[in-house]
């Protein structure tokens, strides 16, 4: 069956860095691929969606990478601040009409 | 912007009572989703729903059921709640089944099962 792994459960990040978070991926070939942010006691909140054939894709200080070789994407926050503290959820089509998440990783960005 | 809204930010109830947890859009959405999601194990899908009167189960389907009257209201029902169900649940929408969609998610409801 489709599997998604997140590199890491947590991740401390000091501010003003940039900060990557990888999504890993098996057994499928999505067409897109999706990041998400979670904020405690909230539901996750689209940030941005990369297609098979777009190797980077930037949205303001955000930036993800989709390797279809290695199965992978990756997940930039430059200039990192405290308030980019937050659980990010990759996501990808299972070719079945669902999205499907990976467990997501906690972002801590220190002051 | 699509909103999605659940009716309750906080629930306890006890073991063996019916509980209902609704959701609504008001997006014209196709498409609704509850998950529950828990620590460790991420978001997991519990039904879904193509269009109304329409439902699919998900990957945790067991000891839940689901109601969708109305295109903008997806229901989930715990008949006998258990508290191995206390968790929080989250209800999505999206307009088609396509890859590109993506889902607007509602603020979660987290239910305690005593």
């Amino acid at each position: 069956s489709q599997k998604i792994e997140q590199n890491s459960e947590a991740l401390n990040i000091q501010e003003g860095k940039t900060a990557t978070l990888t999504c890993n991926y098996t057994n499928y070939s999505p067409a897109y691929l999706q990041w998400y942010r979670q904020d405690p006691g909230r539901g996750p909140v689209f940030l941005l969606l990369i297609r098979e054939n777009e190797k980077e894709k930037r949205k303001e200080r955000l930036k993800v990478t989709f390797d279809t070789t290695l199965k992978q994407s990756l997940f930039h926050i430059t200039a990192s601040q405290p308030a980019d503290s937050a659980t990010y959820l990759c996501a990808l089509d299972n070719g079945d009409d669902k999205i499907i998440f990976g467990k997501g990783t906690r972002l801590h960005i220190l002051p | 912007d699509v909103k999605v809204t659940q009716s309750s930010r906080y629930l306890v109830k006890r073991t063996g009572e019916k509980v209902f947890l609704e959701c609504v859009q008001d997006m014209d959405h196709e498409n609704m989703f509850w998950y529950r999601q828990d620590p460790g194990l991420g978001l997991r899908l519990i039904y879904f729903s193509y269009d109304v009167k329409m439902k699919e189960k998900g990957d945790i389907p067991e000891g839940y059921s689901v109601s969708r009257e109305k295109k903008e209201r997806f229901s989930l029902i715990l008949e006998s709640a258990s508290t191995n169900q206390t968790s929080m649940y989250l209800c999505a929408s999206r307009t088609g089944t396509g890859g590109w969609e993506t889902q607007y998610f509602g603020p979660g409801t987290r239910l305690l099962v005593l």
